[in-house]
């Protein structure tokens, strides 16, 4: 079975600097890996997706992230962080063939001024 | 409509009844999952179902929860004899077989007095 750790609970990072939200997780194969977004009062929004091919991936609003199979990782990041990206950040875990997607706790971004 | 459709989008209910929670997927998904997100918690699985697959029911928390989903579309989650710790968001999701993007509604707030 698949399972996913966000190790940070919450981040504080000021506007204009760099992002990184850290995501492990475990899985026997290659799995599906995604990054959503829960703004305040907005449901959940999908960032972006791996599923194969070239690990570094490129999402919505400006994020990226990048799956490192030798860490069982799948790092967000983000060059320069916008005061808008004030939310809730959930890395998620799939597997190919119809299985279930299991969510991480959650990492909630502070954004200072 | 277009999107997942829940409803109630509020449930006020006292310790000890019983609620239904209603999710409408979108129009072909074959998998469709319930989350509970409590205050301060990540997503936690509840149930998935995927096409005509068995239900993969790991995730429900007691004997007290159930859910079904009739003629591949919309499903009820049932919550009986309902207690203060099951307070929470109730998010459905669905997507077109499971591994892929989830489409989520806008949830359910349930509290229980």
């Amino acid at each position: 079975a698949q399972s996913v750790t966000q190790p940070d609970i919450h981040i504080t990072v000021s506007e204009g600097a760099s992002l990184e939200l850290r995501c492990n997780y475990s899985y026997g194969a290659t799995p599906y890996l995604f990054w959503y977004v829960q703004s305040p009062g907005q449901g959940l929004q999908l960032l972006l997706k791996y599923f194969s091919g070239d690990t570094l991936v490129q999402g919505i609003k400006g994020f990226e992230a990048e799956f490192k199979r030798s860490q069982s990782s799948f790092n967000l990041r983000k060059p320069s962080v916008h005061w808008s990206d004030a939310a809730e950040y959930f890395c998620a875990v799939g597997a190919p063939g119809g299985f279930k997607t299991i969510f991480g706790a959650g990492t909630r971004l502070f954004v200072k001024a | 409509g277009a999107g997942v459709s829940q409803s109630p989008s509020n449930k006020v209910t006292e310790k000890g009844k019983d609620v239904e929670l209603r999710c409408d997927p979108i129009s072909g998904h074959t998998a469709l999952y319930w989350y509970r997100q409590s205050l301060g918690q990540g997503l936690e699985f509840l149930i998935y179902f995927q096409g005509n697959s068995a239900p993969d029911k790991s995730g429900l928390p007691s004997d007290r929860f159930s859910a079904e989903r009739t003629g591949g579309s919309v499903s009820t989650l049932t919550i009986q004899r309902t207690q203060q710790e099951d307070s929470a968001v109730y998010l459905c999701a669905s997507s077109l077989r499971g591994d892929e993007k989830l489409f989520f509604g806008s949830g359910t707030q349930l509290s229980v007095l």
